[in-house]
């Protein structure tokens, strides 16, 4: 079992509405979640952080976190194509940063 | 956030030849470093760990003997790629984090190495 898996899409949303990025990840007693957004050709973006359980808001963006489910998610709302792009769920287990494969979100004008 | 440099962004050499690139952490004390490599339209490939004054901890599958990789300071690591061979063709991505201070992990800019 992977220690973070996300569907890999390709995730396609029009303009304006909101596109759901799923993670889920094993080990209970990871800590610490984050989800960063890559380009193409490009390195990896932080985009958002989460550490306790509940809404984290940020902007257009909403991180939601549920231990007891080892379940992360990212909302983004209002989507615009400029935020098609591949988005990586990362977990720190305080040891190690697992990352999953990414979601690859497209924006349809 | 924090700033990680990354040189160069792109790279082209000769098979046989080898290949530095540098990593740091401008405005932060990197504790950790770690080493990615990304094939086009693949996900992350960490190839090792860096820790600040000790050896690296590679990933299985990847050489360390051809993958070297230097933590010397709490700023800088460096992954030398030796003998480039054209399969060592890819995109290399540092990230730094300090655990101390700091759970979140920033990436440098990415290297992309084309070996002829």
């Amino acid at each position: 079992q992977k220690e973070v898996e996300q569907n890999s899409g390709p995730l396609s949303v029009p303009e304006g509405a909101i596109a759901s990025l799923n993670c889920t990840y094993s080990d209970r007693g990871s800590q610490s979640f984050f989800w960063y957004r890559q380009y193409s050709g490009k390195s990896p973006e932080l985009i958002m952080s989460i550490y306790s359980n509940g809404d984290k808001e940020d902007g257009r963006f909403t991180a939601q976190l549920n231990k007891a489910s080892q379940y992360v998610s990212l909302l983004i709302r209002d989507s615009q194509p400029s935020d098609s792009a591949t988005y990586l769920c990362a977990v720190n287990t305080g040891n190690q940063f697992y990352f999953g494969t990414g979601t690859s979100l497209t924006v349809i004008p | 956030g924090a700033v990680v440099s990354q040189h160069p962004s792109w790279v082209i050499c000769k098979s046989g030849t080898s290949v530095k690139i540098e990593c740091r952490s401008l405005d932060f004390q990197a504790t950790t470093m770690f080493w990615y490599r990304q094939f086009p339209k693949q996900s992350l490939m960490l190839m090792a760990t860096s820790n600040e004054g000790s050896k690296a901890t590679y990933e299985q599958g990847v050489e360390k003997d051809k993958f070297l990789i230097n933590h010397a300071s709490l700023t800088l690591s460096t992954l030398t790629v030796t003998s480039a061979h054209p399969e060592d063709s890819s995109f290399y991505i540092c990230s730094a984090n300090n655990r101390r201070t700091n759970e979140k992990l920033f990436f440098g800019s990415g290297t992309q190495l084309s070996v002829l």
